[in-house]
Formats: C-alpha cells, structure tokens, sequence
C-alpha cells in the first residue's frame, strides 16, 4: 500500500546551521509533496509544496528537492533560527485530481539551539 | 470563518463510551479529510468527503468508528464503545477543489480512561 518513510526521526542543530530532512515514498502514482511544519499543541500548518513536474523549489532559507525516479524528496533549511524548532511532516499524494488524500510521514522533531 | 475549526479542544471519557468530534470546514471547501495522530507518530489517514459522500473510507480502523457530513459543511467522526487505544488527538482538513493545498484544524484531544 501507499507509504512514506521519513528520516530522522529527531535532528539537533545548532542555530545558523542548516538542517535537512528526508523522505521515500512508495507510490510511484504521487505526484504532490507537501511539507507541513507543527509546533507544539497546534495545527500543521504547510510550509512549502512541490509537485512531480518540477525538481527543485525554493523559498527564502526553505527548499524542497525531488528525485522521481528514486522516489526521494528532500527539505532543506539553511541559516536556521530558534524558531524553526518544531515538528516537520512530509507527505505525498496523488493530487486534486484523485482524491487529494495525503500520506504522511511519521515526523521528524527539530530542536534549534541559540 | 477564517480556518477549520474543531470542537471539543479535548475529550476525556471513559472506556466503553461514545464519543462525537465535530470539524466546521473551511467555507467552500467541498474535500473533507479525518486524520488521527497518535503521540509522537505521524497522522494516519481515516476518511474523505467529497461534498457529503465519502468516496475514501479505507483508513476507518474498525466499524467502531464512522463519519457523516451535511451537505459541504459540518462533520461529525463518531467513535462508539471508546478504547484506550482510541486515545489520540482527531485533525479534521479542508481543501478548495482544483487547489493542492489542504489546511488543518488545531484538532481535538481525545483521552480514553
């Protein structure tokens, strides 16, 4: 069935440094790829998104990479801030077209320290 | 309203009871999704809406659990004979359609003692 392996489970960096989180999914139909970040006691709240027609996606110290044929994508956060610690959830999902339906990963827990 | 809202915040009831969790989507919003999220692990996927049928039933984990919408407005997830395993916390998701994005509720805590 539909998976999505995340990696690592927990990341400790120190502040300024760049932090980076990995995921494998198992449906080669996926076509959308969220990120969505959770602090603690709140929503998910969507970060970035990338879909499988484009390899690579930037905003200001957040990027996304895809590798489609491995079935890989990657977050990548640079110059990162105390107030980036949270909760990072990847998912994939075979878009608006199909039913939309996402399949996380199991989170990975990011803790910046000043 | 502004974002999906869901109530109650937290529930704490005893095993063997039903319980009723309630997500008002997004105005507009025809997808409607149920997630459970148990501490420390990722969200699992429970149900889809389409308007007010439900194409996507597969990760309901029992005929325990069942969910209803009215129309592409409120959901109800209900979960009768409550376990402990149950305890966990309910995200409710809206999604425009023909738009990726999905936004979440801030959930609801449901504590089986």
């Amino acid at each position: 069935g539909e998976n999505v392996e995340q990696h690592p489970s927990t990341l400790s960096v120190q502040e300024g440094d760049s932090a980076v989180i990995k995921c494998t999914y198992s449906d080669s139909a996926s076509n959308y790829f969220p990120w969505y970040k959770q602090e603690l006691g709140k929503r998910p709240q969507l970060i970035i998104d990338i879909r499988s027609n484009v390899g690579e996606k930037k905003d200001q110290r957040i990027a996304v990479t895809l590798n489609k044929t491995a079935k890989h994508f990657s977050l990548h956060i640079t110059e990162t801030q105390p107030e980036d610690s949270a909760v990072y959830f990847c998912a994939a999902s075979k878009g608006s077209s199909n039913t939309g339906k996402l399949i996380f990963g199991q989170g990975t827990t990011l803790q910046v320290k000043p | 309203g502004a974002g999906v809202s869901q109530s109650p915040s937290n529930k704490v009831t005893e095993k063997g009871k039903d319980v009723e969790l309630r997500c008002d989507p997004i105005s507009g919003h025809t997808a409607l999704y149920w997630y459970r999220q148990r501490l420390g692990q990722g969200l699992e996927f429970l149900i889809y809406f389409q308007g007010n049928s439900a194409p996507d039933k597969s990760g309901l984990p029992s005929d325990r659990f069942s969910a209803e919408r009215t129309g592409e407005s409120v959901s109800t997830l209900t979960i009768q004979r409550t376990q402990q395993e149950d305890s966990a916390v309910y995200l409710c998701a809206s999604r425009r359609i023909g738009e990726t994005e999905a936004f979440f509720g801030q959930g609801t805590r449901l504590t089986v003692v």
